[in-house]
């Protein structure tokens, strides 16, 4: 199976800050990657998709970048609801995985 | 509305089997694939397994094949999990998601069902 690692797993930051969160494959996905938030009794929610093309709704703020191997999301004026979980996924073929996730915390 | 309804949840034995179930609504089921993903307690998101429109296609995550099955039934608009062998660490809770048109990640997920293990 193919392995998703983030990077980090936690981070502070204040309203206002620009945040980049990184997901290395461990193979090449090609650009078969996804972005979700996940907020605490939540469901989770998509941001992203083919590593860089925003899901509908989803606020300009949140950007994603990458392929093959390496990706990054960037949301770029943190906003007091974007406190919470971000995971990667790869779709590139079954099974699917997830990241491990990177918790996004108010300093 | 894209409504995504998950049930079947509950305390079960170790080494009992279970069935959950997902009531998908204001789409057409049958236009898409659709996953179940499991959140466990004091964990990540674990994608667990996903079928095509046509049942053609199934995948499993490794921690759960020859255990767990998935299916669906187009006429009723429902998703199921059969669940076999219940193991401690499959104690968590369980979201049906479906794919987008393209497959392209998960854009809608019901709210969860959860399932306890525990003798």
């Amino acid at each position: 199976a193919i392995r998703m690692t983030q990077s980090p797993s936690s981070l502070f930051a204040s309203t206002g800050d620009r945040v980049t969160i990184t997901c290395r494959a461990s193979q090449g996905i090609s650009s078969y990657l996804a972005w979700y938030q996940q907020r605490p009794g939540k469901a989770p929610t998509l941001l992203i998709y083919a590593a860089s093309t925003l899901q509908s709704g989803v606020p300009s703020r949140f950007s994603g970048s990458g392929s093959g191997t390496d990706f990054t999301l960037t949301i770029s004026c943190l906003q007091s609801e974007d406190f919470a979980t971000y995971y990667c996924q790869h779709y590139y073929s079954y099974p699917w995985t997830f990241g491990q996730g990177t918790k996004v915390e108010i300093k | 509305e894209v409504q995504l309804v998950e049930s079947g949840g509950g305390l079960v034995l170790p080494g009992r089997s279970l069935r959950l179930s997902c009531a998908a609504s204001g789409f057409t089921f049958d236009d898409y694939a659709m996953h179940w993903v499991r959140l466990r307690p004091g964990k990540g998101l674990e994608w667990v397994s996903g079928i095509s429109w046509n049942s053609g296609s199934m995948g499993y995550a490794d921690s759960v094949k020859g255990r767990f099955t998935i299916s669906r039934d187009n006429a009723k608009n429902s998703l199921y999990l059969q669940i076999n062998s219940l193991r401690a660490e499959d104690m968590a809770l369980y979201y049906c998601a479906r794919a987008t048109r393209y497959s392209s990640g998960l854009d809608y997920w019901g709210q969860g069902t959860l399932v306890t293990v525990s003798s």
